[in-house]
């Protein structure tokens, strides 16, 4: 079964500009989380998605948004590019029929930098 | 606030000295407990999880354990090979949230 997949792999943007991130999910799974990894905080969870609704989100601005389709690929969007927003940002994906219980399984990442 | 903390925050070992690495956690509810092991530059792949107290996994050189304030990776005769970045998470079960700690660094030396 295939893995966890995201696009790009890695990305450089400046100040300002927006970006959009791509996640397709294990065959079968339903839930999609979002995390942003960065040296000094670790992951910190972004939100989950669930056939097609947000249901969870973590502490982060507006400027990050999210959305799932029908096929449960998802996309992440971050507006106005700031440079601490330069990070590995991780999808993970399960089935999403037991929150809390089920483990999660990671994509590669996307590497973010921002100038 | 829930919160998962890991210690210590890097460990060097030389190859076959077995140790262990720990995970407390203050999670409201606690739903599971999640070990994953991170190379540099790649996402995390998962290794364990654990439901309740008392409840112990094991593979190949690697033993997760879980008591209720606490979880240990217990590391046997580590190789070069087990050298990465291992993370814990707790999953809350008034959130559902899965709270990552940040991480274990672990260099095993030959």
């Amino acid at each position: 079964k295939a893995g966890v997949t995201q696009t790009p792999r890695y990305l450089i943007k400046t100040r300002g500009q927006q970006v959009t991130l791509s996640c397709s999910p294990i065959s079968g799974h339903r839930s999609v989380s979002w995390y942003q990894q960065t040296p000094g905080q670790g992951l910190q969870f972004l939100f989950e998605y669930f056939s097609e609704t947000q249901r969870n989100k973590g502490n982060f601005p507006g400027r990050f948004s999210g959305r799932q389709f029908s096929n449960s690929r998802s996309e992440m969007n971050v507006s106005t590019l700031e440079l601490g927003d330069s990070a590995l940002y991780l999808c993970a994906s399960s089935l999403g029929s037991s929150q809390g219980l089920e483990t999660q399984y990671f994509g590669p990442g996307t590497r973010l930098l921002v100038l | 606030e829930d919160q998962v903390t890991q210690s210590p925050e890097a460990l060097r070992l030389q190859e076959g000295e077995s140790s262990s690495l720990n995970c407390s956690y203050t999670v409201s509810g606690l739903r599971g407990l999640f070990w994953y092991r991170q190379d540099p530059g790649k996402g995390p792949e998962f290794l364990f999880t654990l439901y309740s107290a008392g409840e112990e996994k094991e593979k190949e050189r690697l033993k997760a354990t879980l008591t209720k304030k606490e979880s240990f990776l217990h590391i046997t005769a580590p190789k070069p090979e087990d050298s990465a970045t291992y993370l814990c998470a707790g999953t809350s079960g008034g959130t559902y949230k899965y709270i990552f700690g940040t991480g274990t660094r672990l260099k095993v030396l030959a």
